[in-house]
């Protein structure tokens, strides 16, 4: 089956703590994104990587961290810099076309202890 | 600052009745118009795209798009109890790679 898998589901962090989201996709698009949803709040667009190797700031970047080595893979670090990291956590990905839109994942819902 | 602006509702329609949901947009040059449904505690899923003025329907789905005045709509024909949502309308920007999304409306159907 084709899609974007998260984990994990819900994911608990301790004050000081770095946690880490992971976000794999065999949709073999080129594009992944992070995004950060707050109750009865939009979607605010952490990072986003149009290639291996590459990766740019969103909106709300700070105390955040990404790596993509590879075309299938995101990874997001929640560092202990993001003093309120309580959210629902979406990672999304697209082909290269400009036409072409974002598909999503079944998000990782971040909690702290 | 680009800005994607929709009502937060809720939205509160009879079943079998068309619910009509709205969405502005502040870019004049922006492209491509998309409207994602999204359930309490899921993630987001497109339901429709329109790139062009005019109307695009998908079943009970129907998207309007007026260029000239910078909305976008999304109709729901014979609303059903399954269609109580929130609706987000996101609309590609000067990036191919990104979306500007606005903050959803909460679309509840009254059996």
């Amino acid at each position: 089956d084709g899609g974007i898998t998260q984990s994990p589901k819900y994911l608990f962090r301790k004050e000081g703590q770095n946690v880490t989201l992971s976000c794999e996709q065999n949709l073999n698009h080129d594009a992944m994104y992070w995004y950060r949803q707050d109750p009865g709040q939009g979607l605010r667009l952490i990072y986003y990587s149009q290639i291996v190797n590459d990766f740019q700031k969103g909106d709300i970047a700070e105390g955040y961290s990404v790596s993509r080595e590879k075309k299938e893979s995101f990874p997001l670090t929640v560092t202990s810099a993001q003093k309120n990291p309580t959210a629902f956590y979406l990672c999304a990905s697209k082909t290269s076309g400009s036409r072409e839109t974002q598909y999503f994942g079944p998000g990782t819902r971040l909690l702290v202890l | 600052q680009k800005e994607v602006e929709q009502n937060s509702g809720p939205l509160s329609v009879p079943e079998g009745a068309i619910a009509s949901l709205n969405c502005t947009y502040s870019d004049r040059g922006s492209q491509s118009f998309f409207w994602y449904r999204q359930y309490s505690g899921k993630s987001p899923e497109l339901i429709m795209f329109i790139y062009s003025n005019g109307d695009k329907e998908d079943g009970r789905f129907t998207a309007q798009l007026n260029k000239a005045s910078q909305y976008v709509s999304l109709l729901i024909r014979d609303s059903q109890p399954s269609d109580s949502a929130t609706y987000l309308c996101a609309v590609r920007g000067d990036s191919n790679y990104q979306l500007i999304w606005g903050a959803g409306t909460k679309l509840i159907i009254k059996p």
